[in-house]
């Protein structure tokens, strides 16, 4: 079965200071990634994705994820923290697009804190 | 943006009563998922369909029900809702090559 574990339910950062959030799955096949981030009472947006090819995927708002398979990880990387990054973020993998093996499973959850 | 509209946006309802919640999308996408967000918990899916007719259960299915007459619609029934229900619910689409498309959320409270 597959699963995300999500290192950290809260983190803090100090405004320009370096956003590492931490994802590691568990899948038997390679698997499909994707990281979303929730502001307050609205929904989930697609941060970025890796399905195939290139490791290095870069989204929207500066931010970058690696995907490892050696690792397992799949980690959340910004150079430098914007107030405006204070969310919630997902982590989620799935085994394909669509279908019963498309499903996403999602990791708790990590919310990102920004200090002036 | 992939059209997904979401209704009620908010709902207060009963312990016992039936509740449906509504997802509807406007581009004919064959996969439609529902999810349940929780605080800790992350967001776990309930139900899934892949078709017009075609469902299957998801990890937390118990005490939920869908149906899916027409491709742009997928319900979601509480047959007798309990406090433990009381969640936000997350409709969302597979798009071939884009991910997933989520709506904005049915925020449900049962009393």
């Amino acid at each position: 079965a597959q699963s995300v574990t999500q290192l950290g339910s809260h983190v803090s950062v100090s405004e320009g200071a370096l956003v590492l959030l931490r994802c590691n799955y568990s899948s038997s096949v390679p698997p499909y990634l994707f990281w979303y981030v929730q502001y307050p009472n609205q929904g989930l947006q697609l941060l970025l994705k890796y399905t195939t090819g290139a490791t290095l995927v870069k989204g929207i708002n500066g931010f970058e994820a690696e995907f490892k398979k050696s690792e397992t990880s799949f980690h959340l990387t910004k150079p430098s923290a914007h107030m405006s990054d204070a969310a919630e973020y997902f982590c989620a993998v799935s085994r394909a697009h669509g279908g019963s093996q498309g499903n996403l499973i999602f990791g708790k959850g990590t919310k990102l804190s920004v200090k002036p | 943006d992939a059209g997904i509209t979401q209704s009620p946006r908010h709902k207060v309802t009963e312990t016992g009563t039936p509740v449906t919640l509504r997802c509807h999308q406007t581009e004919n996408h064959r996969y439609m998922y529902w999810y349940r967000q929780d605080p800790g918990h992350g967001l776990r899916l309930i139900h899934y369909s892949y078709g017009v007719k075609d469902t299957d259960k998801g990890e937390v299915s118990d005490g939920y029900s869908v149906s899916r007459s027409k491709t742009e619609d997928f319900l979601l029934t509480l047959e007798s809702a309990t406090s433990s229900q009381t969640s936000v619910y997350f409709c969302a689409i597979s798009v071939q090559g884009l991910g997933y498309t989520f709506g904005s959320g049915t925020r449900l409270t049962v009393v």
